[in-house]
């Protein structure tokens, strides 16, 4: 079955550029999604990116998606400590039933 | 105006015993979804509803039944609750094949 799987743990200093990587399996992914979790709280979809592309820029955040590698990564720049949460990866088995399939979450600690 | 609300936030119950979740979107999707989160904090879907039919249905124990009243609803019932059962359930909704689903804010369900 399809499979996203994330390294577990990151640490960087304040004012540092954060790189979560994320690598999956499924060749028929239409879109590829990072979201946020804080600690005791749901989850929030930070950003996104749709197959066909291979980056996607909005603020701070840098999405990169190399489609023949099936990898995709996440750039925080300019870090700071209320970015200290989990980031999921997830691919989307699109179709008629929009499945999010999750990686396995990286928390990410921001030191002051 | 909370966009996906799930009640009780916390529920604590003992084996055996059979509880509800109950969530509800503002939102105006047709298509309403629930996670498991487990003590790992790892993500994965349970079931999917579009327009009160399930169009998803993983590998869950059959102790698990999700009814959608209505587009707006989708509660989770589960019967005989064991140990393993313990987990954050996670509501979500959107309109079908949108790249956004809304999270709710979780329900913490711990069996004793």
């Amino acid at each position: 079955g399809e499979d996203v799987e994330q390294s577990l743990f990151l640490s960087v200093r304040e004012g540092d550029s954060s790189v979560i990587n994320c690598t999956y399996t499924d060749s028929s992914s239409t879109y590829l999604y990072w979201y946020k979790q804080e600690p005791g709280a749901g989850l929030q979809l930070l950003t996104y990116i749709f197959s066909n592309m291979d980056m996607k820029q909005d603020q701070r955040l840098t999405v990169l998606l190399n489609k023949k590698d099936k990898h995709l990564s996440l750039r925080i720049a300019d870090t700071q400590t209320g970015d200290s949460a989990i980031y999921f990866c997830a691919d989307s088995i699109g179709g008629a039933t929009n499945k999010l399939i999750f990686g396995t979450g990286t928390l990410l600690a921001v030191q002051p | 105006d909370t966009a996906v609300s799930q009640t009780p936030k916390y529920l604590v119950t003992q084996m055996g015993n059979d509880k509800s979740i109950k969530c509800e979107q503002n939102l105006g999707h047709d298509t309403m979804y629930w996670y498991k989160q487990d003590s790992k904090k790892f993500l994965k879907i349970m079931f999917s509803y579009n327009n009160k039919e399930l169009i998803i249905n993983e590998t869950v124990p059959n102790r698990f039944s999700p009814k959608s009243p209505d587009k707006a609803h989708l509660n989770l019932h589960i019967n005989s609750l064991e140990l393993g059962d313990s987990a954050v359930y996670f509501c979500a909704s959107s309109h079908l094949d949108s790249y956004e689903q809304y999270f709710g804010p979780g329900t913490r369900l711990t069996v004793t």
